[in-house]
């Protein structure tokens, strides 16, 4: 079981540019969470979807955060343009119908310049 | 807004010892009660959880206590280990086919030798 897995593990990059955050939920899970941590705001939501389509995006800090669903078993988290604000440790989850138990990838931790 | 209250915020318990964590909650509708453990460097990780139908579960060293009636609940780690070192979330869910969990603000909790 290769778990929810997460591209790239790292990235650098200069305020202004683009950044897609890529993820691959469990296979056979049907909903899938983006998360962002740090340290002054701890562990938030930001866009979740069931059945590939986005059910509650409220968590999205504004218009330069988007995610996609294309498919089952693919998520892009997408900045643009990046800011040095946005630096943070960005975590996809999947679970599977009523279960309510989110696994976790190893996150993202993403450092604007 | 829905809210998962946490507490302590760190704890520092000596090896062999209990180390105990507090999480109160305000939706009723919310059924479902995990918690998570995270290591530095490491996503989120489902350790144990509980549905409000029994007031404790227990799997090795970890037990939660849950009460209802006062809408909480704790997460006991008996003769705590250095190696339990690492922040505990916990959270809460309503039943539902596309339900999401609200997390509390986490517990650093640092085991001493």
């Amino acid at each position: 079981d290769a778990g929810v897995i997460q591209s790239p593990r790292h990235e650098v990059t200069e305020m202004g540019q683009e950044v897609t955050l890529r993820c691959k939920p469990i296979s056979g899970h049907n909903s899938l969470f983006w998360y962002r941590q740090t340290m002054m705001r701890g562990l938030e939501l930001l866009i979740y979807f069931n059945n590939n389509v986005p059910i509650d995006d409220s968590g999205m800090p504004e218009d330069r955060f988007s995610a996609k669903m294309p498919n089952a078993s693919f998520s892009t988290l997408k900045i643009q343009p990046s800011e040095p604000r946005d630096s943070a440790v960005y975590f996809c989850a999947s679970s599977f119908g009523t279960s309510g138990s989110e696994f976790f990838g190893p996150g993202t931790r993403l450092t604007v310049l | 807004q829905q809210q998962v209250k946490q507490s302590p915020q760190s704890l520092i318990v000596q090896k062999g010892g209990i180390s105990i964590i507090n999480c109160a909650y305000e939706n009723t509708a919310f059924d479902y009660f995990p918690w998570y453990q995270q290591f530095p460097g490491k996503g989120p990780a489902l350790l144990i959880a509980i549905r409000p139908d029994v007031s404790e579960k227990k799997e090795g060293r970890f037990t939660i206590s849950f009460n209802k009636s006062a809408k909480q609940f704790s997460l006991h780690i008996m003769d705590s280990q250095p190696g339990d070192s690492a922040t505990y979330f916990c959270a809460a869910a309503p039943a539902g086919t596309a339900s999401k969990l609200t997390f509390g603000t986490g517990t650093r909790l640092q085991v001493t030798l």
